[in-house]
């Protein structure tokens, strides 16, 4: 059973860099089949796709935040990350990492608040 | 983008009620429409992919149903634990998009 968990620092400042990594445990990021995913949910609110990544590194973003984001892929260590640049305060949100398997997301990580502030 | 909208956006039911969820896409997605259960302070939770199969685990009240824009969640006989938040989400065209969820209180 495909398990994922996010890490990551919780606090970032106004215009840095947010970086997050989702390590994957029961299954190979290298094994195929299923898309690498980024969804965020800012405080009481719903759910926002940031974007995919398959093993072979082909990338699939939100065109809302392309220009700020970069999602990559280390298979060796079976992660994949989150790169979120020039973040403000309404980037701060709950960020999951989540396996695409055909349309759906399932399996997903248990999710980490990341706070954007001074 | 394609915008999902479901309806409503809360409501109130017992234990025991039969429940319905819409959730409308703005044009045309098939069937590929997947609906989630979020609890507070959990990630969401698949219970429905593509319109109307069930997730393996996925209590038999749960069904979906629906094509092109329509689409429909029906929950049989409501149990305690099925007080949460539901979303819709299309994976018809990218960026996959979800509805504004729906909030089911004990009434």
């Amino acid at each position: 059973q495909v398990q994922l968990q996010e890490s990551g620092p919780g606090l970032v400042k106004p215009s840095q860099t947010l970086s997050l990594t989702c390590t994957v445990s029961g299954g190979s990021i290298s094994s195929g089949g299923y898309y690498w995913s980024w969804i965020r949910q800012h405080p009481g609110k719903g759910l926002e796709w940031i974007g995919y990544i398959y093993y072979s590194g082909s990338t699939y973003y939100n065109p809302s935040l392309k220009s700020r984001v970069t999602i990559s892929v280390d298979t060796s260590k079976n992660q994949f990350s989150l790169k979120l640049s020039s973040v403000t305060a309404a980037d701060t949100a709950v960020y999951y990492c989540a396996t695409r398997n055909t349309g759906w997301f399932d399996p997903w990580g248990q999710g980490t608040l990341v706070t954007v502030s001074s | 983008d394609i915008q999902m909208t479901q309806s409503p956006s809360s409501l109130s039911a017992s234990v025991g009620d039969r429940v319905t969820i819409t959730c409308r896409a703005s044009q045309s997605i098939s069937s590929y429409l997947n609906w989630y259960q979020q609890k507070p302070g959990k990630a969401p939770k698949l219970l429905i992919y593509a319109a109307s199969s069930l997730q393996s685990g996925v209590p038999s009240r749960f069904s979906g149903s629906g094509s092109g824009t329509d689409f429909t969640l029906t929950i049989s006989s409501l149990q305690p634990e099925d007080f949460a938040t539901y979303y819709c989400q299309q994976s018809y065209s990218t960026p996959d998009t979800f509805g504004q969820g729906t909030r089911l209180e004990i009434k």
